[in-house]
């Protein structure tokens, strides 16, 4: 079955610089790679989303790569500020009827001031 | 609001106890999926409904029953429970299953405490 790695567990970066968060997953199958951020106490919410069809996608200051070959796919978030501190989970899935979505284990992204 | 409810939001109960979990979501979605967050492990999937049919049991003990009556409703029957089911149960729903997008809408999840 998929395994899906997220790495690091814990991140913490000064305020305005670049953030990365790393996944591998282990199912070559797997075609969609969604991104969930998870405030404290809050529901995780989808904050962006990639497809197997495209390397990358950008939303502001947020843009997920994928490496199809290497089975990995990266979150970078530029310029952070402080409301950009939460856990962000990776996950992978395919769009098969009835397939599993796994998470990674999340990251938990401090923005220091 | 995600469209997606939950309640109640805290519960705390013994091992021998029964209790029911709720979800209920108002955005026209077939699918709909349990969740398990605990501090020391990712979200699990438990369980999946599509059109009301259970599509997954992710080897989930038999002391968690779903059920699903209509694609809004969501319950999740617990009894019996151990210490170590403490954790946040998290509903979410979606679309359906078939579609390529398949972006899930979670609820604010159930703090369950088992003493």
């Amino acid at each position: 079955g998929e395994n899906v790695e997220q790495h690091p567990s814990t991140l913490s970066v000064q305020e305005g610089d670049s953030a990365v968060i790393k996944c591998t997953y282990s199912d070559s199958a797997s075609n969609y790679f969604p991104w969930y951020k998870q405030e404290l106490g809050k529901r995780p919410q989808l904050i962006i989303d990639i497809r197997s069809n495209v390397g990358e996608k950008k939303d502001q200051r947020i843009a997920v790569t994928l490496n199809k070959t290497a089975k990995h796919f990266s979150l970078h978030i530029t310029e952070t500020q402080p409301e950009d501190s939460a856990v962000y989970f990776c996950a992978a899935s395919t769009d098969l009827r009835d397939d599993k979505i796994i998470f990674g284990k999340g990251t938990r992204l401090h923005i220091l001031p | 609001e995600t469209g997606v409810t939950q309640t109640p939001r805290h519960l705390v109960m013994g091992m021998t106890n029964k209790k029911s979990l709720k979800c209920e979501q108002h955005l026209g979605h077939n699918a709909m999926y349990w969740y398990k967050q605990s501090a020391k492990k990712p979200l699990e999937l438990m369980f999946v409904y599509n059109f009301k049919e259970q599509t997954e049991n992710n080897s989930v003990p038999s002391r968690f029953s779903p059920e699903c009556p209509n694609s809004s409703h969501l319950f999740l029957h617990l009894h019996t429970l151990q210490p170590e089911d403490s954790a946040l149960y998290l509903c979410a729903s979606s679309p359906t299953l078939d579609r390529v997008a398949y972006e899930q809408y979670f609820g604010p999840g159930t703090r369950l405490t088992v003493t």
